[in-house]
């Protein structure tokens, strides 16, 4: 089935530094690709997603690029805020038409003011 | 609208007892997954619930098992309570039954098993 790997965290920034958090994919086909975020003590919430390869989906000042030549879903922001500290994670559906959502392991941000 | 509600929001149980989560998903969605979160780990899916079915399940053992009431909320039963089984369980609802259509989760069930 298909699966994510995620870059390990922690991730320190200063406030107003640039982000980058890597996501790479394999899957049968393409797949819709997500980012989700959990801040400290909540669920996951939906950050962003794209639906087919070359889709950019943006959200809140972050975005991914769905990228099949390079198997890539990484996640950008160019200023980051103290309010960003949370754990992100890149998932997918396991496999076309599946009921079944895979998450990566997560990688943890703190942004310092 | 009222998103995703879990309850109880937190559990303490001692290992061989028994331990049933509930889930109210949004208003108008029929699917509901349910996911176990380890600490510093991913979430792993368990069951997916569509229109009172069970259309998915995750590599756990039989202690674990589920069902979606008319009213599309759902119940995780969890029996014979391990250390391991101390986690963070979360519940989502989805507007549709396929995992393209993005994931709504609730704060989740923190199970401690002692």
């Amino acid at each position: 089935g298909n699966s994510v790997t995620q870059m390990e965290g922690p991730v320190t920034l200063s406030e107003e530094a640039f982000l980058t958090i890597n996501c790479t994919y394999t899957a049968t086909g393409y797949p819709s690709l997500f980012w989700y975020v959990q801040y400290p003590g909540e669920g996951l919430q939906l950050l962003l997603k794209a639906t087919k390869a070359d889709d950019k989906g943006s959200n809140k000042g972050f975005e991914a690029t769905y990228r099949k030549e390079t198997t890539s879903f990484h996640l950008e922001k160019g200023s980051v805020q103290v309010s960003d500290s949370a754990v992100y994670f890149c998932a997918t559906p396991t496999d076309t038409g599946g009921f079944k959502t895979i998450f990566g392991a997560g990688t943890r941000l703190f942004v310092k003011a | 609208d009222a998103g995703v509600t879990q309850s109880p929001t937190h559990l303490i149980k001692t290992r061989g007892q028994h331990v049933t989560l509930r889930c109210s998903p949004i208003s108008g969605h029929k699917s509901v997954s349910w996911y176990q979160q380890v600490l510093g780990q991913g979430p792993q899916f368990i069951f997916q619930y569509y229109e009172k079915e069970e259309r998915g399940r995750g590599n756990f053992p039989d202690r674990f098992s589920a069902r979606q009431f008319p009213n599309y909320s759902s119940e995780l039963n969890v029996n014979a309570l391990l250390l391991g089984d101390s986690a963070l369980y979360l519940c989502a609802s989805s507007l549709l039954q396929g995992a393209n259509s993005p994931l709504h989760f609730g704060n989740g069930t923190r199970l401690t098993v002692t």
